[in-house]
C-alpha cells in the first residue's frame, strides 16, 4: 500500500498568512493526488485535483503543485473561513490512501 | 447541479447486515466510477470500495478491512450505487460517504452507521 505522510498535523496561522501543507507518498503516484477541505460535520470538498488543478468555484488563493512523491498545498492569504481540516488523497493505485489530515486554525 | 444522497445508515448489532444507497442526480452517473469512503468518529478519511463504470467493465476493488464482507454495486438505470455490508464489526462504526465524478468531485452528505450491541 502507498503511505501518504502529511504534515504538519496541525497548524495555527494568522489571517493573511501564507500557509503550506505537504504530502509525501511512499512511492511515485504520478500526479494522481487530490486535496480536500473538510469542516466539522460536513463532507469533504475538493479543492485541487491531479495535484495542481483548481476545482471550479474554489478561491484562487488555493494552489497545488508536485508530482511523483512530493506535493504541496498552498493557501496564499489565509481567510477565517479556511479554518478546517485538509486531506490529501492518492488515487494512483488501490487501495486509495489519504494523508492523516492537517487541522488548520486561525489565530 | 450534481447531488449525491446517502441513505440506509442505522444502529445495528455486531454480525448483522446493512445496505447503504447512494442516490445521484445532476450528472451522467453511468459515465463515472463510484467510491465509498468512511470516517470513524474523530478520525481521518478512509477509502473502502470502488466500482468502475460499465464501459470500463464495472469491476470492483476493496480495502483489506472490508474485503469479503462488503459488496459494492450500481444500477445505472436508477443512477444509484449500493454498498452491501455483511458481518458488521464495531470497527465499522463511521459516517459513510459516496463519491463520484471525474476527479471524485461530487460527495454526498454522509450516512451514519453505528455497530454496537
Amino acid at each position: 500500500d502507498i503511505q501518504m505522510t502529511q504534515s504538519p498535523s496541525s497548524l495555527s496561522a494568522s489571517e493573511g498568512d501564507r500557509v503550506t501543507i505537504t504530502c509525501q507518498a511512499s512511492q511515485g503516484i504520478r500526479n494522481y493526488l487530490n486535496w480536500y477541505q473538510q469542516k466539522p460535520g460536513r463532507a469533504p470538498v475538493l479543492l485541487i485535483y491531479d495535484a495542481s488543478n483548481l476545482e471550479t468555484g474554489v478561491p484562487s488563493r488555493f494552489s497545488g503543485r508536485g508530482s511523483g512523491t512530493d506535493f504541496i498545498l498552498t493557501i496564499s492569504s489565509l481567510q477565517p473561513e479556511d479554518t478546517a481540516t485538509y486531506y490529501c488523497l492518492q488515487y494512483d493505485s488501490f487501495p486509495y490512501t489519504f494523508g492523516q489530515g492537517t487541522k488548520l486554525e486561525i489565530k | 447541479e450534481a447531488q449525491l444522497v446517502e441513505s440506509g445508515g442505522d444502529l445495528v448489532q455486531p454480525g448483522r447486515s446493512l445496505r447503504l444507497s447512494c442516490t445521484t442526480s445532476g450528472f451522467n452517473f453511468g459515465d463515472y466510477a463510484v467510491s465509498w469512503f468512511r470516517q470513524a468518529p474523530g478520525k481521518g478519511l478512509e477509502w473502502i470500495s470502488f466500482i468502475r463504470s460499465k464501459p470500463y467493465g464495472g469491476t470492483t476493488n476493496y480495502a483489506a478491512s472490508v474485503k469479503g464482507r462488503f459488496t459494492i454495486s450500481r444500477d445505472d438505470s436508477k443512477s444509484i450505487a449500493y454498498l452491501q455490508m455483511n458481518s458488521l464489526e464495531t470497527e465499522d462504526t463511521a459516517v459513510y460517504y459516496c463519491s463520484s465524478g471525474r476527479f471524485y468531485t461530487f460527495w454526498g452528505q454522509g450516512t451514519l452507521v453505528t455497530v454496537s450491541s
